[in-house]
């Protein structure tokens, strides 16, 4: 749906933990999401995708968690490190064509 | 995936004149892009959806006579925003989409900056 204009939640960890970030999406038949890192004053930059047939997929370092239950997504990254240090967006796709809908993004602070 | 460049990557003006924005998409043959907008701390909302060769179309609250799009070529698109006031300063992003791409995976440019004086 509509993002509004609302302050992004915030993230801080410490080095070395793990992250879990969260997404509640809003489309009860998107089927197929996205994970995307933005930096500042950079575009976002693709994380890893898991479609609506599957509950878990796992990259390198990444793990996304998607419950069609309850529309919400999850990103888990293992063994955070400063370099993770961004903004986080997941983003849906609904099933009309090929248009995202982002959701409102988390800042994730890692403390070295 | 897509190697896409946006120019300029900033770009300040005064309230009233036009800017444009291109995207390039350098690698790959882009038949649709897309073109979103950002706030400060906000997310990414999308304005419009181009086709190459075909009018853009817009998302809701979005003025098409304001944010001129042509997507003329492959490998090329552009965003005007005419008669640009303070409100419309923000971070203007494009991203492709086309053959190559898997379903419906999109491939972002780094975004340019406007500031409206």
């Amino acid at each position: 749906g509509e993002n509004v204009g609302l302050h992004l939640p915030t993230l801080s960890v410490q080095e070395g933990d793990n992250s879990i970030i969260n997404c509640a999406y809003s489309n009860s038949a998107s089927d197929y999401f996205i994970w995307y890192k933005q930096e500042s004053g950079k575009g976002p930059q693709f994380i890893i995708d898991i479609r609506s047939n599957m509950d878990k997929r796992q990259g390198q370092r990444v793990t996304v968690l998607l419950n069609k239950t309850v529309k919400h997504l999850s990103l888990q990254i293992a063994a955070t490190q400063p370099g993770d240090s961004a903004v986080y967006f997941c983003a849906e796709n609904m099933e009309y064509g090929n248009k995202l809908v982002f959701g409102a993004g988390t800042i994730l602070r890692v403390k070295s | 995936g897509a190697v896409v460049s946006q120019h300029p990557s900033w770009v300040i003006c005064k309230s009233g004149t036009s800017v444009k924005i291109e995207c390039r998409s350098l690698d790959f043959q882009a038949t649709t892009m897309f073109w979103y907008r950002q706030f400060p701390k906000q997310s990414l909302m999308l304005m419009a959806t181009s086709n190459e060769g075909s009018k853009a179309t817009y998302e809701q609250g979005v003025e098409k006579d304001k944010f001129l799009i042509n997507h003329a070529s492959l490998t090329l698109s552009t965003l005007t925003v005419t008669s640009a006031h303070p409100e419309d300063s923000s971070f203007y992003i494009c991203s492709v989409a086309g053959t190559r791409t898997s379903y419906n995976e999109q491939f972002f440019g780094p975004g340019t900056r406007l500031t409206v004086l």
